[in-house]
């Protein structure tokens, strides 16, 4: 079955920092576009950033510098590295497989869910 | 590139036809998505390339349009169809959404 599972949510602090994770099943990351996908309570879907199959990788504006994804091709897991945590950063995070036909994203984590806060 | 989606909530009755217009600041060719998304719940690709169905999604959704202008139609709603529903621009990074129409039952 092709699935994503995404790991690593939790409460922090603003300026920590936190690993998120997404183990792959019934495909291959390294073979795909991945992204992150973000929700903010009550609001819409932000992309926040993607690795290409040949590795190029690409942020939204509002994480570049700060975030990092990168994946572990053994594992087939696909990781976002998020550092200097603020409050507006606070949301649910999806892992999604871009598919082959216009880069539909056709496969999607449950979702793990980030939360900034003194 | 930005996204902008109309309108931002729908009201409808269960057996109607509804359709949402979605216009990109710059031409995207067809490179034009469409999910659907319930609360707590991932989002689900519908529509990929404008017009390309999604399998296993049932053929009263339809999307049209290449170029900066696309909709997405849905024929003759069930229950299982008030949701929320984004467009997203899948030609260049960064990737970007529509911010979302809420169609919900009148």
């Amino acid at each position: 079955e092709v699935q994503l599972v995404e790991s690593g949510g939790g409460l922090v602090q603003p300026g920590g920092s936190l690993r998120l994770s997404c183990a792959a099943s019934g495909f291959t990351v390294s073979n795909n576009y991945m992204s992150w996908v973000r929700q903010a309570p009550g609001k819409g879907l932000e992309w926040v950033s993607m690795i290409y199959d040949g590795g190029n990788t690409y942020y939204a504006d509002s994480v570049k510098g700060r975030f990092t994804i990168s994946r572990h091709n053994s594992k087939n897991t696909m990781y976002l590295q998020m550092n200097s945590l603020g409050v507006e950063d606070t949301a649910e995070y999806f892992c999604a497989r871009e598919g082959k036909f216009y880069h539909g994203m056709d496969v999607w984590g449950q979702g793990t869910t980030v939360t900034v806060s003194s | 590139i930005q996204m902008t989606q109309s309108p931002s909530s729908l009201s409808a009755l269960v057996g109607d036809r509804v359709t949402i217009t979605c216009r990109a600041s710059q031409t995207i060719r067809n490179y034009l998505n469409w999910y659907q998304q319930k609360p707590g719940e991932a989002p689900k690709l519908l529509i990929y390339g404008a017009s390309g169905l999604q399998g296993g999604v049932p053929s009263r959704y339809s999307g049209r349009g290449s170029g900066t202008d696309f909709t997405l139609t849905i024929n003759s709603l069930q229950p299982e169809d008030f949701a929320t529903y984004y467009c997203q621009q899948s030609y260049s990074t960064p990737r970007t959404f529509g911010q979302g129409t809420k169609l919900e039952i009148k």
